[in-house]
């Protein structure tokens, strides 16, 4: 299975600033996903992240608020911009295994917003 | 709209007992998963099931698919208190997974 890494691993931030979570593959995907965990709580895709096309939102997520970059087929990052207690959350990386249709997470980022 | 279903969402066990966690979903999943979470932790992938009537097993846990019943579960035998951890199962239509709520085990001696 594939070996993602993400930094930060965790970071306390200010409301109304932007903080960048990267996410590095030990081999190259066609698609990365970006996953969100809010405290207790299951988990929800935020996004997927297709290198040279624009990221895919999926209901309730906009792309001001959560801008996607990724630049080559092993990273992606994730911004969360004008953060806000309710962004407190860990975020989580994701990709799949076209052979065995595994899908893996990284490490999460654990983001709190003060 | 995938919708997943998960029951019990708390379940507190003996070691050494059996029990098996239910996984419903709404419409049809390409693929089903089942992940363990520790407190803290991320999500380590267990099983992933593509087929009817697939039936996975790792250690103490076994996980099977009916497509027809749209119903997924993860049976553990004799459990030990390494097992406690938050179990999620997810569908998949198309790239995109939908979780179920989770179920929290909590294994007892």
């Amino acid at each position: 299975s594939a070996v993602i890494s993400q930094k930060p691993s965790r970071d306390i931030c200010q409301r109304g600033t932007s903080l960048t979570i990267q996410c590095q593959v030990d081999s190259q995907v066609t698609m990365m996903f970006w996953y969100r965990q809010q405290p207790g709580q299951s988990l929800t895709l935020i996004a997927t992240a297709n290198q040279g096309s624009e990221a895919t939102y999926e209901s309730g997520f906009v792309i001001d608020k959560f801008p996607i970059s990724r630049p080559n087929l092993t990273f992606s990052t994730l911004t969360v911009s004008n953060m806000s207690p309710e962004d407190s959350s860990i975020y989580l990386c994701s990709v799949r295994d076209r052979d065995s249709f595994g899908q893996f997470f990284g490490p999460g980022t654990r983001l709190t917003v003060l | 709209e995938l919708k997943v279903e998960q029951n019990p969402l708390f379940l507190s066990m003996q070691e050494g007992k059996n029990y098996t966690i239910y996984c419903n979903y709404s419409t049809t999943s390409d693929r089903l998963y089942w992940y363990r979470q520790d407190p803290g932790k991320s999500l380590e992938s267990l099983f992933v099931l593509l087929s009817n009537g697939a039936v996975k097993q790792e250690g103490r846990l076994m996980a099977s698919l009916d497509t027809k019943a749209r119903l997924s579960t993860l049976h553990i035998t004799a459990a030990v208190h390494d097992l406690s951890a938050t179990y999620f199962c997810a569908g998949a239509r198309g790239s995109r997974l939908t979780f179920g709520e989770g179920t929290q085990l909590t294994v007892n001696p």
